[in-house]
């Protein structure tokens, strides 16, 4: 079954304590891109990757890293989370960038305390 | 940064009534593309108009696109409870390469039984 999965879904964690989100794809997809949902402000975009080795920042970068070292996996990494990065986050990923259809991975809440 | 903006925000039907969602954006489009979310999951996508295209079908639904007035309709026909949740457009603008696709904030529609 073609299908982005993220892990973890629910994650709570304190200031300060680096972690990493995973995403993976089984579609062969060459752009794979994160974002972040919060109430009234929808979706926006933090990182994309169009390839291998080849990322890019979204609109909301600040506070995140992202690495593209093969091209199933596209893990966000938080190196020193604060509270507002409180949020629910989708990887997506699509076979041609934005010119075809967008699949999106269950989500990952996370809280920040 | 947003481009497309749903209206109305907010949408309360009967089932068996049509639900229609429009979406506006600024610049030039390579695509539109429109998204449904259940509460708290993943982005599900629908179906994708390109530039040149002025209307789709898809079962129940259909897309219209008005280049000139860079507006978008969604048409939910005989609509159902499960067709509850949240609706969101989607652009892939010329600007960017179309490395990006940039959401609204969303149409959220409850049909009550």
């Amino acid at each position: 079954e073609a299908q982005v999965t993220q892990n973890p879904r629910y994650l709570i964690t304190v200031t300060g304590k680096k972690l990493t989100v995973t995403c993976s794809q089984n579609m062969n997809h060459e752009y794979m891109s994160w974002y972040r949902q919060d109430p009234g402000l929808g979706l926006r975009q933090i990182y994309y990757s169009m390839n291998v080795e080849v990322t890019d920042k979204g609109d909301v970068p600040e506070g995140y890293k992202v690495s593209r070292k093969e091209k199933r996996n596209f893990p966000l990494i938080l190196e020193s989370p604060s509270p507002n990065q409180t949020s629910l986050y989708f990887c997506a990923s699509s076979l041609s960038g934005a010119r075809t259809e967008a699949f999106f991975g269950q989500g990952t809440r996370l809280t920040v305390v | 940064s947003q481009q497309g903006e749903e209206d109305p925000q907010a949408l309360s039907i009967q089932e068996g009534e049509n639900a229609t969602m429009n979406c506006s954006y600024k610049t030039s489009i390579n695509n539109l593309q429109w998204y449904r979310q259940n509460s708290g999951r993943g982005l599900v996508h629908l179906i994708l108009i390109r530039s040149n295209e002025r209307e789709k079908h898809s079962g129940r639904l259909r897309v219209t696109l008005d280049t000139s007035k860079k507006s978008s309709s969604l048409l939910i026909t005989a609509s159902r409870a499960a067709d509850t949740a949240s609706y969101f457009c989607a652009t892939a603008l010329r600007h960017s390469g179309y490395s990006t696709l940039t959401f609204g904030k969303g149409t959220m529609l409850l049909v009550s039984p």
